[in-house]
């Protein structure tokens, strides 16, 4: 079964460095998506992609994140200088079309930022 | 905002034990999915349900769309059940996204 994968599964990193979270969607879907999940609290939505540009973004992607497809399969989300609060799991999530169809989440990213 | 509401939203249960949860949301939904994520931290895919009903294994699932409320249904409990299980919906005039509900914890007891 065709599934979204996530690499690393685990990155620690020193607060203010630069970190680039990869995804790899399922090949036939055209939206791509970021959550992200701080610890105890509830999945957040990020940010949408499609068609080589963002299509929305919530109040939490500000200049530090952006993202980007590299390439016909990657999708990354990057955060400039990390701060000790972007300390989360990042999940990464796919969609064949916009709006009403099932969205497939990978296993997810912890980031600890130390 | 569109709101989802989880409850309940701790659940102890015995192994062997039937329970449900439900999901709350304020508007026309859709898509609702429902996850379970594990204690790992992964989110597992359940359903996509944004009306009707659906089984898999032990687990169902039925959204009243008009009524604007999912149940999910787990029967016969057992200790790899335990986790958070979330609701999730997509509300089209609200964007292209899904919103989390604040999830249910559930721990199976042996």
């Amino acid at each position: 079964e065709p599934e979204v994968t996530q690499t690393p599964s685990h990155q620690v990193t020193q607060m203010g460095q630069e970190v680039i979270l990869r995804c790899v969607p399922i090949s036939n879907h055209l939206y791509f998506y970021w959550y992200r999940q701080i610890l105890g609290q509830k999945v957040e939505f990020l940010v949408s992609f499609y068609n080589n540009e963002i299509s929305e973004k919530s109040e939490i992607f500000d200049d530090q994140f952006s993202v980007e497809r590299p390439d016909g399969s990657n999708f990354t989300l990057k955060i400039r200088s990390t701060k000790l609060e972007d300390s989360a799991m990042y999940f990464c999530a796919s969609t064949t079309r916009e709006g009403g169809t099932e969205a497939f989440f990978g296993q997810g990213t912890r980031l600890t930022v130390v | 905002g569109i709101q989802v509401e989880q409850s309940p939203p701790d659940l102890i249960l015995q192994e062997g034990a039937n329970s449900t949860l439900r999901c709350n949301f304020s508007d026309s939904v859709n898509n609702l999915q429902w996850f379970h994520q594990n204690p790992w931290g992964q989110l597992i895919n359940l359903f996509y349900i944004p009306s009707g009903t659906k089984q898999n294994g032990r687990l169902s699932a039925t959204t009243v769309a008009t009524e604007r409320y999912s149940l999910l249904y787990i029967s016969s409990s057992q200790t790899t059940d335990s986790g958070v299980y979330f609701c999730a919906v997509l509300i089209k005039a609200a964007g292209n996204k899904l919103t989390f509900g604040g999830g249910t914890r559930v721990l199976v007891k042996p």
